[in-house]
């Protein structure tokens, strides 16, 4: 089945600067790429995804790029605010064959240091 | 904006007795999903479930576990004989539909169990 890691394991990064969170998956097959958010003790929120057939996607702060061929994918956050910190999780699916299970990664801390 | 609801928030229990967790759905979502994230550990799948039946369901969804829509509006997860290893939360999450569109999930708040 698929199998997505994710690093950094912890993220700390100052104010108004960016934050980077990578991904990787194993089946080539995978052509959904959610990433959802989670602060401490809410539940796991979407904020932002991506399918294959497009390679980067923009919502304001938040953007993910996706290298198919290299089967990874991005989470930029630019201009970090404190409410950016939140455990973030990436996931991968295969909607389009009716595999619609999302394999999640480990989850990233981000720690947004005022 | 409508959301997926769990209960209960909570729950302990003793090793080898039966748990019900519940879920509400969004109204106009048709899959149904539960997933466990043990301490510490990846969220993982256990079972989707569409047109009230099992769609998919993982290595982890033994005999033990069993899912149930009993109306139209409730989702649960039945566990017959926890075990200690049981102990997890377990969030549902519900889509529109499977197919590209629609296949955004939204999850519940989690139900924190614990088996002693």
């Amino acid at each position: 089945g698929e199998n997505v890691e994710q690093h950094p394991s912890t993220l700390s990064v100052q104010e108004g600067d960016s934050a980077v969170i990578k991904c990787t998956y194993s089946d080539s097959a995978s052509n959904y790429f959610p990433w959802y958010k989670q602060e401490l003790g809410k539940r796991p929120q979407l904020i932002i995804d991506i399918r294959s057939n497009v390679g980067e996607k923009k919502d304001q702060r938040i953007a993910v790029t996706l290298n198919k061929t290299a089967k990874h994918f991005s989470l930029h956050i630019t201009e970090t605010q404190p409410e950016d910190s939140a455990v973030y999780f990436c996931a991968a699916s295969d909607p389009l064959r009716g595999n619609n299970r999302l394999a999640f990664g480990k989850g990233n801390q981000v720690v947004v240091i005022p | 904006e409508p959301e997926v609801t769990q209960t209960p928030s909570h729950q302990v229990t003793q090793m080898g007795q039966e748990v019900i967790l519940r879920c509400v759905p969004i109204s106009n979502h048709l899959y149904f999903y539960w997933y466990r994230q043990i301490l510490g550990q990846k969220v993982e799948f256990l079972v989707s479930f569409y047109n009230n039946e099992i769609s998919e369901k993982s290595e982890i969804f033994d005999d033990q576990f069993s899912v149930e829509r009993p109306d139209g509006s409730n989702f649960t997860l039945k566990i017959r004989s926890t075990k200690l290893e049981d102990s997890a939360m377990y969030f549902c999450a519900s889509s529109r539909g499977p197919t590209s569109g629609e296949e955004t999930q939204y999850f519940g708040p989690g139900t924190r169990l614990l088996v002693l």
